[in-house]
């Protein structure tokens, strides 16, 4: 079955740095697009940035552009997301999400992970 | 950006209860319109995807409808498993797509 799993959240201080991982598994990750979507603590979803299948287009939310950046790794299976500059509003559940259709970035995330807590706080 | 309303913010309902759910986009969208589903602590789950479409798996009762600004999201016979948070998401304006606030199905 479809498995996403996220790591590399945690407490951090404003102004600093994070890189969070995706692992996958149970699809053939080379040819789906990947997304990361935030939740603030509750609050709605926010989606923060997408990468395509082959790595060759990321587009990301205003909210973030220019502080992060998404890669992949289709050797290892795995989805990351670079975060510079941390602030205190970028404090959510960070969730990695698979594209439905294969090859395209359409915007519509179907499986997703369960999710890793950024914490910015001094 | 393209906003999208949800109508109501939150309803209380009884199990066996027809429920529907209003999102409204800001500007049409065409049928581009997704629906989530999120229980308490739980990973936001597809339900529906361009407006009407089920995902794999997904119960018969839930269906979705609309095309331009107006959608609906209708759960045909209320479950005690269905007692959760629903989004819509539009996916037309790629490469940047927005959610609603949320609409918290609660039981009366």
């Amino acid at each position: 079955q479809v498995q996403l799993v996220e790591s590399g959240g945690g407490v951090v201080q404003p102004g600093s740095s994070l890189r969070l991982s995706c692992a996958t598994s149970g699809f053939n990750f080379r040819i789906y697009g990947l997304h990361w979507v935030r939740q603030a603590p509750g609050k709605g979803l926010e989606w923060v940035a997408v990468i395509s299948y082959d790595g060759s287009n990321k587009y990301y939310a205003d909210s973030v552009k220019g502080r992060c950046t998404i890669s992949r790794d289709n050797s290892k299976n795995t989805l990351y997301l670079e975060m510079n500059s941390l602030r205190s509003e970028d404090t959510a559940v960070y969730f990695c999400a698979k594209e439905n259709i294969a090859v395209m970035v359409a915007g519509t995330p179907d499986y997703w992970g369960q999710g890793a807590l950024v914490t910015v706080s001094s | 950006d393209i906003q999208m309303t949800q109508s109501p913010s939150s309803l209380s309902a009884s199990v066996g209860d027809r429920v529907t759910i209003t999102c409204r986009a800001s500007q049409s969208i065409s049928t581009s319109l997704n629906w989530y589903q999120q229980k308490p602590g739980q990973v936001p789950k597809l339900l529906i995807y361009g407006a009407s479409a089920l995902h794999i798996g997904v119960p018969s009762r839930f269906s979705g409808s609309g095309s331009g600004t107006d959608f609906t999201l209708t759960i045909s016979s209320l479950q005690p498993e269905d007692f959760a948070t629903y989004y819509c998401q539009q996916s037309y304006s790629a490469p940047t797509w927005t959610f609603g606030q949320g609409t918290k199905v609660e039981i009366k």
